[in-house]
């Protein structure tokens, strides 16, 4: 079946060390993929995008990595602090059927 | 650039009534999704529409449909309501293809049915 799993329970690390976060996708073929942060009650906001094509994206403290080989992503975010604390969602679009699909989510807790 | 308005925020209805909730995009984004997420399922793509087109569907009954006008704001209408509706209804903007774009979330209407 197709389905995008992320860790399931909520992480839970120290300020200042870095988080990292796994999606992994079956029976999917995205040309891109994309990480959001949704805070309660509160729409996702936009993280970053990292296309088939490229094995790694920064962008301050985050770093997402891409392998279709292992059909996995991981999302990093360095120096963490405790206002990095929300779900982070994983999501692609399925380059054969143009679905959208996020990821269950990863609810990351970063303890002063 | 304002951002991403959804109306009402709030919404009480009872079974079997139906629904309309609104979504105005960011200036200048054509295509607007519009996304289920609950507790128990998460966040799922409803439907995606672009210059008034229905681009993409999610697997939804047909008692979820939409439409967008040409100045790009959308509705999302429900009919027949169930208790299993319950969920916070997000609409998102981009300037193009899901994958392939930023999207841009409202806060989301919060709809209840009792």
């Amino acid at each position: 079946s197709q389905k995008i799993e992320q860790n399931s329970e909520a992480l839970n690390i120290q300020e200042g060390k870095t988080a990292t976060l796994t999606c992994n996708y079956t029976n999917y073929s995205p040309a891109y993929l994309q990480w959001y942060r949704q805070d309660p009650g509160r729409g996702p906001v936009f993280l970053l995008l990292i296309r088939e094509n490229e094995k790694e994206k920064r962008k301050e403290r985050l770093k997402v990595t891409f392998d279709t080989t292992l059909k996995q992503s991981l999302f990093h975010i360095t120096a963490s602090q405790p206002a990095d604390s929300a779900t982070y969602l994983c999501a692609l679009e399925d380059s054969g059927t143009y679905k959208y699909i996020f990821g269950t989510g990863t609810r990351l807790k970063v303890l002063a | 650039k304002a951002g991403v308005t959804q109306t009402p925020r709030y919404l009480i209805k009872t079974r079997g009534q139906q629904v309309t909730l609104s979504c105005s995009p960011i200036s200048g984004h054509r295509s607007v999704s519009w996304y289920q997420q609950t507790p128990g399922q998460g966040l799922q793509f409803l439907f995606e529409y672009f210059s008034e087109t229905q681009r993409n569907k999610g697997n939804f009954p047909g008692r979820f449909s939409g439409r967008q006008f040409s100045n790009s704001r959308s509705e999302m209408n429900v009919s027949t309501l169930e208790l299993g509706d319950s969920a916070l209804y997000l609409c998102a903007s981009s300037l193009g293809g899901l994958g392939t774009y930023e999207q841009y979330f409202g806060p989301g209407t919060r709809l209840t049915v009792t």
